[in-house]
C-alpha cells in the first residue's frame, strides 16, 4: 500500500478556496486516488477519486501532476458546513482494503 | 432506501451479552466491508468481503464475527467483549472489477457500541 501524507490540519473562511495537498511518493501504477470527507460520529464520504491529470465534479476538484507523486483536493468557496476530517487514500483493486490516515482537519470559520 | 443502512445505530452492551451489528447496501456493490473507529483514532480496518468471500482479516479477535451471506448484507456478530471495543462501526461497500480499478468506498452512519 502507497503511503500518505497529509496536514494535520487547516484553517480557512466562508467563501475561501481551500487546497489539501497529500503526498504519496511510492504510488504504484495501478493505483487509484481516493479522497473522503468525514464529519463527527459519522461514515466518511466519497468525494472524488482521480488517476492522473484533473477531475472535476460538483463539490471538489482534484489535481494529479504527471508523476502523480502528489494530488490535491481543491474545494472552491467553502462554507461552515465544510468544516470536516479530509481522507486522502491511494490504492488499486488488489489493494481495496485501503487504510485511512490521521487525515487533515479542516476548519471554516465565519 | 439507498446507500448504506447500517442497524442499530446505537448500541449499548454487558461483556457478557451476544449481539449483531447489521449492515444492507442498495447500489449493487460486490465488496463489503467492517472497520473500528475509536475516538480520536483513524479508521481501522477490520474485514473485507470480496464477492461474498472474507479476503481480509486484519487480526481481529475472535470476539468479532463477520457474515456476509450475500453481496448486500454484512452482519458483525459480537460477543463477550471488553470495554475498550466500544467505538463507532462502521461498514462500506464498493464496486470492484475484476478488469481492474477501484471506485471509492461508500460508508454507512456507522453503529456507536458502547460495551458497559
Amino acid at each position: 500500500l502507497a503511503k500518505t501524507t497529509q496536514p494535520v490540519s487547516m484553517d480557512s473562511y466562508e467563501g475561501q478556496e481551500v487546497n489539501i495537498t497529500c503526498s504519496h511518493n511510492n504510488i504504484a501504477t495501478n493505483d487509484y486516488i481516493t479522497w473522503y470527507q468525514q464529519f463527527p460520529s459519522q461514515g466518511p464520504r466519497f468525494i472524488i477519486q482521480g488517476y492522473k491529470t484533473k477531475v472535476t465534479n460538483e463539490v471538489a476538484s482534484l489535481f494529479i501532476p504527471a508523476d502523480r507523486k502528489s494530488s490535491t483536493l481543491s474545494l472552491p468557496r467553502v462554507s461552515l458546513s465544510d468544516t470536516a476530517v479530509y481522507y486522502c487514500l491511494v490504492g488499486d483493486m488488489d489493494d481495496y482494503k485501503l487504510s485511512f490516515g490521521a487525515g487533515t482537519t479542516v476548519t471554516v470559520r465565519a | 432506501e439507498t446507500g448504506v443502512t447500517q442497524t442499530p445505530r446505537h448500541l449499548v452492551m454487558g461483556m457478557t451479552n451476544k449481539k449483531s451489528l447489521k449492515c444492507e447496501q442498495h447500489l449493487g456493490h460486490n465488496a463489503m466491508y467492517w472497520y473500528k473507529q475509536s475516538a480520536k483514532k483513524p479508521l481501522e480496518l477490520m474485514f473485507v468481503y470480496n464477492f461474498k468471500e472474507q479476503t481480509e482479516n486484519n487480526s481481529v479477535p475472535s470476539r468479532f464475527s463477520p457474515e456476509c451471506p450475500n453481496s448486500s448484507h454484512l452482519f458483525l456478530h459480537l460477543h463477550t467483549l471488553q470495554p475498550e471495543d466500544s467505538a463507532l462501526y462502521l461498514c462500506a461497500s464498493s464496486q470492484v472489477t475484476r478488469a481492474g480499478g477501484f471506485h471509492g468506498q461508500y460508508f454507512g452512519p456507522g453503529t456507536r457500541l458502547t460495551v458497559t
